[in-house]
């Protein structure tokens, strides 16, 4: 069965600083990996998202991930953490597997609290 | 504008009353999906639907019926709510490739007494 850990329910970071939220999977085949990321009162919305191709990934609002298939990895990272980026952010894993019978088959990580400090 | 629309965004109910969460999407989306969250574990899909008239249990199914008669929409039914069905529940979409990503709505904030 596929799986994903977020090992850290919350990460602190001072503004301007660089930061990182860490993700690692588990599929049979290969991964489809997405960021979602969810303010306060709002629903889910896409950061971005790994399907083949370039490691690096960028995304909305500066950020961007890297796709390390030794390591499973999909870390979340940023060069300089504004405050308005304080937000929960998901994880997501769907194996290729699935993808030719639809859009079922993805898995959610528990979110991590990204705190930035002024 | 692409939009999933959610109703009633929140609700207190009692045991046992009957309810229903509706979604909406105008994206022509084949793909609907319903998931709750709770603390600590994150989003569990409910149920899912691939295209009219076709849906499917998810990871939570028990208490909850969904249907979908017409492309755009696709509610929740709580035939019977429970308080551990006391919830955030999200609505999402997404294209009919494996790869798209998921739009979702605003939610709903479902008390169950």
């Amino acid at each position: 069965a596929q799986s994903v850990a977020q090992p850290e329910d919350q990460v602190n970071v001072a503004e301007g600083n660089p930061l990182t939220v860490k993700c690692t999977y588990s599929v049979s085949g290969n991964p489809y990996l997405f960021w979602y990321v969810q303010y306060p009162n709002r629903g889910l919305q896409f950061l971005l998202k790994y399907i083949t191709g370039d490691n690096l990934v960028k995304g909305s609002y500066g950020f961007e991930a890297e796709f390390n298939k030794s390591q499973t990895s999909f870390h979340l990272k940023k060069p300089s953490a504004l405050v308005s980026d304080s937000a929960l952010y998901f994880c997501a894993v769907r194996d290729h597997m699935y993808s030719g019978g639809g859009a079922d088959g993805l898995t959610f990580g528990k979110g991590t609290h990204l705190i930035i400090q002024p | 504008e692409a939009q999933v629309t959610q109703n009633p965004r929140y609700l207190i109910t009692v045991t046992g009353k009957k309810l229903t969460v509706t979604c909406s999407q105008n994206m022509n989306h084949e793909y609907m999906s319903w998931y709750r969250q709770d603390p600590g574990l994150g989003l569990r899909q409910i149920y899912y639907s691939m295209n009219v008239e076709v849906t499917d249990k998810g990871d939570v199914p028990e208490g909850y019926k969904v249907s979908r008669k017409e492309k755009r929409n696709f509610p929740l039914i709580l035939e019977s709510p429970s308080p551990n069905q006391t919830s955030l529940y999200f609505c999402a979409t997404q294209s009919g490739s494996g790869t798209g990503e998921l739009f979702f709505g605003e939610g709903s904030r479902l008390t169950v007494l």
